[in-house]
């Protein structure tokens, strides 16, 4: 099946600093990905909608100038967390639409500590 | 906006115990529907989906769920649970109204007792 490689999976970060987190599809092409987030102990929150070429969706009460996301191209997303803050430590799972059963495949997740 | 309700939010069983996992769902449209589980440390992992046809559906590992239109419900079961099948499980929902996007239920954490 198609398969969505994530990275970092884990990284710690000072607050105040960046941190990028890529989501690649591997032998297909996903023209949109998913962002989520998920607490712990908690269910998967979705984020945005990463649409390529285009803006992305984002859900309400996701800021946009914090988590910004660059999809640029068909087998690559980014999601960059900005000015992180303790509070953004959480996991972040991206997922895509998997062209060849139509479920959604999911990268391995990346472990955000904000420091 | 739709919305996914898992009933249990910790479920524990011994080995060869039957399991069945409670999900309700709010839209009232057509829907696609699916289970994941996430083994601890791991990521998730497509367990069964239902698009159309056969409300049965049978997954990997055993797994099972019907989905019963009228109740809005797609519980997850398993006839006879294994220790390695100690995980957490997401119910999720999807429609193309909402832009294919995937909404997860709550979780239900399964411990299975060897």
């Amino acid at each position: 099946g198609a398969v969505v490689s994530q990275h970092p999976s884990w990284v710690i970060c000072k607050s105040g600093t960046s941190v990028k987190i890529e989501c690649r599809s591997l032998d297909f092409q996903a023209t949109t990905m998913f962002w989520y987030r998920q607490f712990p102990k908690q269910s998967l929150m979705l984020m945005a909608t990463s649409n390529e070429g285009s803006k992305a969706t984002y859900e309400q009460g996701v800021e946009k100038d914090k988590f910004l996301i660059n999809h640029a191209s068909l087998t690559l997303s980014t999601l960059t967390v900005t000015s992180a803050h303790p509070e953004d430590s959480s996991f972040y799972i991206c997922s895509a639409r998997d062209p060849e059963n139509y479920g959604y495949t999911f990268g391995s997740g990346t472990r955000l500590t904000v420091v | 906006a739709q919305s996914v309700s898992q009933h249990n939010h910790h479920v524990i069983l011994s080995e060869a115990a039957s399991l069945e996992l409670g999900c309700n769902y709010s839209y009232g449209g057509t829907v696609n529907l699916f289970w994941y589980v996430q083994y601890p440390g791991q990521h998730l992992q497509l367990l069964l989906k239902y698009f159309s046809g056969d409300p049965l559906v049978k997954g990997i590992k055993g797994f099972e769920a019907e989905f019963i239109k009228s109740k809005f419900s797609f519980n997850l079961r398993k006839p006879s649970v294994q220790w390695s099948d100690t995980a957490e499980y997401f119910c999720a929902v999807s429609h193309n109204n909402a832009g294919n996007m995937l909404t997860f239920g709550g979780g239900t954490r399964l411990m299975v007792k060897p």
